[in-house]
Formats: structure tokens, sequence, C-alpha cells
């Protein structure tokens, strides 16, 4: 079975300071990486996936299969960055094809 | 306008009462798929269907249903037997392939049903 953690529910950060928000994942079989981000009153939207290897926003992801993590990071945060974000994992071999979700962590950042 | 739409928005019902909740997308996907979002737990997986007749059980189907008849439709059922059903729904959909990566999902707006 696939298990996404995200051991923060909160991070609370300055406009302009750096961001990390960690993603701990538990797979046996081949996973793909993603994050999704949903603002105040928004719908939950892709951010981006391991796939792709792209910035979005200014924000990176980097698989680290030894350590089996996906930690989002961006060196300069926005106060439109406040959001929801949400690390999920999705099998690229047979089984559940569905995401699993970690739990979540808020980004607040601060002017 | 393509896109997943979920109605009603908001639905009240009562102890002892079925209710279903409507899910319907355009985008011409295959795999449809049904969460239930709760403060501090994130998305818990309920049902999700891989191709139209077929569906399978998520991480907490007990006491829903669902149905897929159609490829544009996957509606879930919250039956009396849910114990705590007081929650966010999410719908979303995606291509949907056995192996390999698949497509972005795509998320409804959403459901907030409150049993009263």
């Amino acid at each position: 079975a696939q298990r996404v953690t995200q051991p923060e529910k909160l991070l609370s950060v300055f406009k302009g300071a750096p961001v990390e928000l960690k993603c701990n994942y538990s797979y046996s079989g081949s996973p793909e990486l993603f994050w999704y981000v949903q603002y105040s009153r928004q719908r939950l939207q892709l951010l981006l996936r391991h796939i792709s290897r792209e910035s979005i926003k200014g924000f990176t992801a980097d698989l680290n299969k030894g350590e089996t993590s996906f930690h989002l990071k961006k060196p300069f945060a926005q106060e439109e960055d406040s959001a929801m974000y949400y690390c999920a994992l999705r099998t690229l071999d047979t089984g559940r094809r569905a995401l699993t979700f970690g739990s979540g962590t808020r980004l607040q950042v601060q002017p | 306008d393509g896109g997943i739409t979920q109605s009603p928005k908001y639905l009240f019902r009562k102890e002892g009462q079925n209710v279903t909740l409507s899910c319907e997308q355009n985008l011409n996907h295959d795999a449809m798929y049904w969460y239930r979002q709760d403060p501090g737990q994130g998305l818990r997986l309920i049902y999700y269907s891989q191709i139209v007749n077929d569906f399978q059980k998520g991480d907490i189907a007990e006491g829903y249903s669902v149905s897929r008849e159609k490829k544009e439709s996957f509606p879930l059922t919250v039956t009396s037997a849910q114990k705590n059903p007081t929650a966010f729904y999410l719908c979303a959909s995606s291509i949907g392939r056995s192996r390999g990566p698949g497509g972005e999902a795509f998320f409804g707006q959403g459901t907030r049903l409150t049993v009263v």
C-alpha cells in the first residue's frame, strides 16, 4: 500500500523568505509524485509533477528515491503563495491508479 | 466550457436518509474519483472508476455507493450506514491509463454535506 506523509500542518513565513514544504512517501513500486494546491475559494489544482521536472510559479520539487521524499521549495515566498498544499502519489506500475494524498500543509506568507 | 461539475454546492441531510451527490465531466476522461476532505486529514479516497461500468473501493468506502453507467457521470450516494457523513466531498477525473504516467487529475468545486 502507498502512503504520503506531510509532517507540518502549518508553515508560516515572511514574504521573501525561503519555503520548504516537506513530503515523504512509502511505496515499494515505482511512484509518480505530485504537488497540488488549493487557494482560498478555488478548486484543487495541479502545481507540479516530478516527471515534468519544471518550475511553476517559482516552485520546484525533486524526487529523492533514496530518502523517499518530494519536498516543495521556493527561494522567495510571495503573499499570493498562501494556500493549502497537498503532496500526492500515484503508482506507475499496476495496482491502484488513484492519487493518494498527504494530510496537507497550510502555507501562510506574512507581509 | 470544459471541466468537471459537482452539484449541489451545499447539501443538508437528515439522519437516516440516503443522499446522492452528482459529478459530471465533459473532458472525455476515462477515470473518475471521489474523495472526502476533512480538516487535518487531507483527501481520502472513497471510490474510483477507471472505465465505464467498473469501479473500485478506495480507503473509506463503507457507507458509500457509486455507479458508472456513463463515461461523463460518476454519482456518489451517501447512505444511512455512513456514521459520520458531514464533510466536504470532491470529485475528480483524469485520462486514466493502466500503466505508466497518468494524466493530470482535474477537480470539481466540491459539495459540502451537512447532516442535521
